[in-house]
């Protein structure tokens, strides 16, 4: 149990457009779900908290409307990032929290998305 | 501010033991989790703390000391599989939507030699 999916696992697209990745909790129901980038050789960094039907908590120096998450439901959330650019390349990886979770419960990390922008 | 240190690279042998050290100074604690990372791959669970003491889980066993703000990852009998970053990350305060943030070290790169 307790599986995350990402769709797409790689995405390569061109600088200007815009590319959505979505993060779905399979077999549990998800009122947080965070997302997190990783550059090469680097920790994972938060950059916001998607609660289910409300604003997004973003981290400090994460643009909010360049990259936009949307969490419509208890089983998925959206990262949509908006005009990208070559510097946005990494690679992004949600995790969910399940619904009800105790305290020694981790978050369920999903498999991760590679994205390169040309 | 966050700050947690780990050191960057361990090399060991095969069936050896390997210690990662995990310091902490955050402004809020709500337990430590460390995880396993391979290239390319979604961080793996590995261990829990949140009260001082050791925790044994097979062959990995987690370390924590809450006052001195430190924390250990312990590998035992160590195998090929196992080289792959290893990942310190300290959970925040409780909000009323989650438990609470994770904040990740830069994780120690562990690499096992025959």
């Amino acid at each position: 149990g307790a599986v995350v999916s990402q769709h797409p696992s790689r995405v390569i697209c061109k600088s200007g457009t815009s590319v959505k990745i979505e993060c779905r909790s399979l077999d549990f129901q998800a009122t947080t779900m965070f997302w997190y980038r990783q550059f090469p050789k680097q920790s994972l960094m938060l950059m916001a908290t998607s609660n289910e039907g409300s604003k997004a908590t973003y981290e400090q120096g994460v643009e909010k409307d360049k990259f936009l998450i949307n969490h419509a439901s208890l089983t998925l959330s959206t990262l949509t990032v908006t005009s990208a650019h070559p510097e946005d390349s990494s690679f992004y990886i949600c995790s969910a929290e399940p619904q009800g979770a105790s305290s020694t419960d981790t978050q369920y990390f999903g498999p991760g998305t590679r994205l390169t922008v040309l | 501010g966050q700050n947690i240190d780990q050191p960057t690279e361990m090399t060991a042998t095969e069936g050896a033991i390997v210690q990662i050290n995990c310091t902490y100074q955050t402004s809020g604690f709500n337990g430590l989790f460390w995880y396993q990372q391979h290239a390319g791959e979604a961080p793996t669970f590995l261990s829990y703390n949140v009260l001082d003491g050791l925790e044994e889980k097979g062959r990995f066993s987690s370390f924590l000391s809450r006052s001195k703000g430190y924390s250990y990852l312990l590998l035992k009998e160590l195998q090929m599989k196992d080289s792959a970053s290893y990942l310190c990350a300290v959970r925040d305060g409780k909000t009323t939507d989650s438990w609470g943030k994770l904040q990740f070290g830069a994780g120690t790169q562990v690499v096992v030699t025959p």
